[in-house]
């Protein structure tokens, strides 16, 4: 069935720190989709991070992020990753992939999502 | 960036009961709107996109409706499952914005 399952997390980074999340892809044609990492600090809100079209060639992220993380993807691998520089305690969040709704269109949709990865600055 | 502002922040509810959210963005969104559903612990589920379009396997107990800068989310009878959090998405422009959610809690 169609799955994502995220990776990476689960570790506590000091402030200034790097980690690079991952994500795999199952179920459907990973290289035909935009995908999203939106994140979800804790009893917060969620919060869109960045999205990578299909076959990596255009980005977009939240200001919040811009600069400091990049996200990318191996569609040889159905995998995609957020990797994350600089890291500041505001960075704590559980951190979700999503798929994007639609198939080779921006929908912007986010129709089936990870069940998350934590990631904690202190 | 598109502000979302949803009310109510808080909505205690019986089974049975019609409850409806609004969700209000800061400009003109047209349709481009979509609702999810989150439980405790659990990723969020799409519901509703292009502000009424039910998703696949939803029941249609949910109705989503509005446009421009006014959205609404209806449970016509309120099910033991579906007390959860309730959060709008704006896909018109970036930045994506989500609005800050209704829980839907047990009355």
């Amino acid at each position: 069935q169609v799955q994502l399952v995220e990776s990476g997390g689960g570790v506590v980074v000091q402030p200034g720190g790097s980690l690079r999340l991952s994500c795999a892809a199952s179920g459907f044609t990973f290289n035909n989709h935009v995908m999203h990492w939106v994140r979800q600090a804790p009893g917060k809100g969620l919060d869109w991070v960045a999205f990578i079209d299909y076959d990596g060639n255009t980005e977009y992220y939240a200001d919040s992020v811009k600069g400091r993380f990049t996200v990318s993807r191996d569609n040889s691998r159905n995998t995609f990753y957020l990797q994350m520089n600089s890291l500041r305690g505001e960075d704590t969040a559980v951190y979700y992939c999503a798929k994007d709704r639609e198939e080779n269109y921006y929908s912007y949709y986010m129709d089936v999502w990870g069940k998350g990865t934590t990631v904690t600055v202190s | 960036d598109i502000q979302l502002t949803q009310s109510p922040s808080s909505l205690p509810a019986f089974v049975g009961d019609r409850v409806t959210i609004t969700c209000r963005a800061s400009q003109d969104i047209s349709n481009y709107l979509a609702w999810y559903q989150q439980k405790p612990g659990k990723a969020p589920k799409l519901l509703i996109y292009a502000a009424s379009t039910l998703q696949s396997g939803v029941p249609s107990r949910f109705r989503g409706s509005g446009s421009g800068t006014e959205f609404t989310l209806t449970i016509s009878s309120l099910q033991p499952e579906d007390f959860a959090t309730y959060s709008c998405q704006q896909v018109d422009s970036y930045p994506l914005t989500f609005g800050g959610g209704t829980k839907v809690e047990i009355k």
